[in-house]
């Protein structure tokens, strides 16, 4: 079984000042872990995505990400919010079966930037 | 954009009807993937497609099926609407039938969702 536990389900911080968003996954085996963003009446964009490669995993808007196994944890950060970074984040795991795949979400956690 | 695309934008419906959502994947994709988002359980996945066949389900109720056509467009239908069924649903995309996992990395394109209001 995988699970994927947000542990903001709210975030707020200044412009210009780092955002930290914190992700733990369960997993059976070496999981693949995503973050997806999703601004106001919009789809999901894909952010970063972990594969069993780097462990530190650079993602789009300079976002980054960092796998790290002994603690079962996937934060995502940036090092200096911008307005534009206010939205809903998904800490996502994923499923993988030889046949068919599937996406397990956390419950999200959403991000204000304030000026 | 993604490249994925879901008809209609906006659906306003009455308990007990029967609605279907439309989504076509993004050229070349061959994986459809169909999701709930709602404010109490979150973001759901109901159920896939690969060229044509199912090949996962996830919390998907008896009330609703879907299917993927010949071009690969696939179409959810939800029947004897309930209330509790108003949420955003999305469909997503992939090339292949796995997405993430070392035996491959697709990423999961998502379309930009069709919000369902049951009245």
């Amino acid at each position: 079984a995988q699970s994927v536990t947000q542990l903001d389900s709210h975030v707020s911080v200044s412009e210009g000042t780092p955002v930290l968003l914190r992700c733990n996954y369960s997993s059976s085996y070496s999981p693949s872990l995503f973050w997806y963003v999703q601004h106001p009446n919009k789809g999901l964009q894909l952010l970063l995505k972990y594969t069993s490669a780097a462990t530190l995993v650079k993602g789009i808007n300079g976002f980054e990400a960092e796998f790290k196994k002994s603690e079962t944890s996937f934060h995502l950060t940036k090092p200096s919010a911008h307005m534009s970074d206010a939205a809903e984040y998904f800490c996502v795991v994923a499923y993988m079966s030889p046949s068919y795949g599937k996406l397990t979400f956390g419950q999200g956690t959403i991000l204000t930037v304030h000026p | 954009d993604s490249g994925v695309t879901q008809t209609p934008k906006h659906l306003i419906t009455a308990t007990g009807q029967r609605v279907t959502l439309r989504c076509s994947p993004r050229s070349g994709d061959l994986s459809v993937y169909w999701y709930q988002q709602s404010l109490d359980q979150g973001l759901q996945f109901l159920i896939q497609y690969y060229n044509g066949e199912e090949r996962a389900k996830g919390n998907i109720l008896e009330r609703f099926s879907a299917q993927q056509f010949p071009d690969l467009h696939s179409e959810l239908n939800l029947s004897s609407l309930e209330l509790g069924d108003s949420a955003l649903y999305f469909c997503a995309s992939t090339m292949g039938a796995t997405s993430g996992g070392k035996g491959g990395t697709d990423t999961q394109y998502f379309g930009p969702g069709t919000r369902l209001t049951v009245l």
